[in-house]
């Protein structure tokens, strides 16, 4: 079985500041990872996601990620946090078997502060 | 044009009743989810559907039904409403299974009373 955890489920940091959002995942299989942003009142969009290949990743809005086998993480970074980052972030990692069936950590709130 | 939307964005009924959320994406994916995100934000698929099969269905109450009348479309039904059931709806939809991009719509706010 897959499954994901997120370290801290409130972060928060000054405008400016590095973020940092943990992201620990656990699979049988070769994961897929994504991490996603939830805006309040809002649907869920897209930052991130390691399919294969290059183990950091570039998102939207300055996100990274860094997919690291040994340590079973996909923790996500921004250099300089802004106010509009303030958010609820999901991390995922895709089911067995392929078929898109995405399971997500708890989710981190991520506050910032002036 | 919104990518996903659904229909209706807030839902208030009373326990026992029957309720319809209707879902439909207009980026010609062939796969469409529902996900059901509780009062702590926790996120757990329910359904999915790939050109109007059914391929994942969870550990769900069969008072949830799931219909794709087309592969634009995934609706859910529900019967018999409970309180329990009180939480925010997402639909999906992906191409490419498993490596594709889910985009989401904007959720459907449902409380039960």
């Amino acid at each position: 079985a897959q499954s994901v955890t997120q370290l801290g489920s409130h972060v928060s940091v000054s405008e400016g500041a590095l973020v940092l959002l943990r992201c620990n995942y656990s699979s049988s299989v070769p994961p897929y990872l994504f991490w996603y942003v939830q805006y309040p009142n809002q649907g869920l969009q897209l930052l991130l996601k390691y399919t294969t290949g290059a183990t950091l990743v570039k998102g939207i809005n300055g996100f990274e990620a860094e997919f690291k086998k040994s340590e079973t993480s996909f923790h996500l970074t921004k250099p300089s946090a802004h106010m509009s980052d303030a958010a609820e972030y999901f991390c995922a990692v895709t089911g067995s078997g392929n078929t898109g069936k995405l399971i997500f950590g708890q989710g981190t709130t991520l506050q910032v502060k002036p | 044009d919104t990518a996903v939307s659904q229909t209706p964005k807030y839902l208030v009924t009373q326990m026992g009743n029957d309720k319809s959320i209707k879902c439909e994406q207009n980026l010609g994916h062939d796969t469409m989810y529902w996900y059901k995100q509780d009062s702590k934000k926790f996120l757990k698929i329910m359904f999915s559907y790939n050109n109007k099969e059914l391929i994942i269905n969870e550990t769900v109450p069969n008072r949830f039904s799931p219909k794709s009348p087309d592969k634009a479309h995934l609706n859910l039904h529900i019967n018999s409403l409970e309180l329990g059931d009180s939480a925010v709806y997402f639909c999906a939809s992906s191409q490419e299974g498993g490596v594709g991009t889910q985009y989401f719509g904007p959720g459907t706010r449902l409380l039960v009373l």
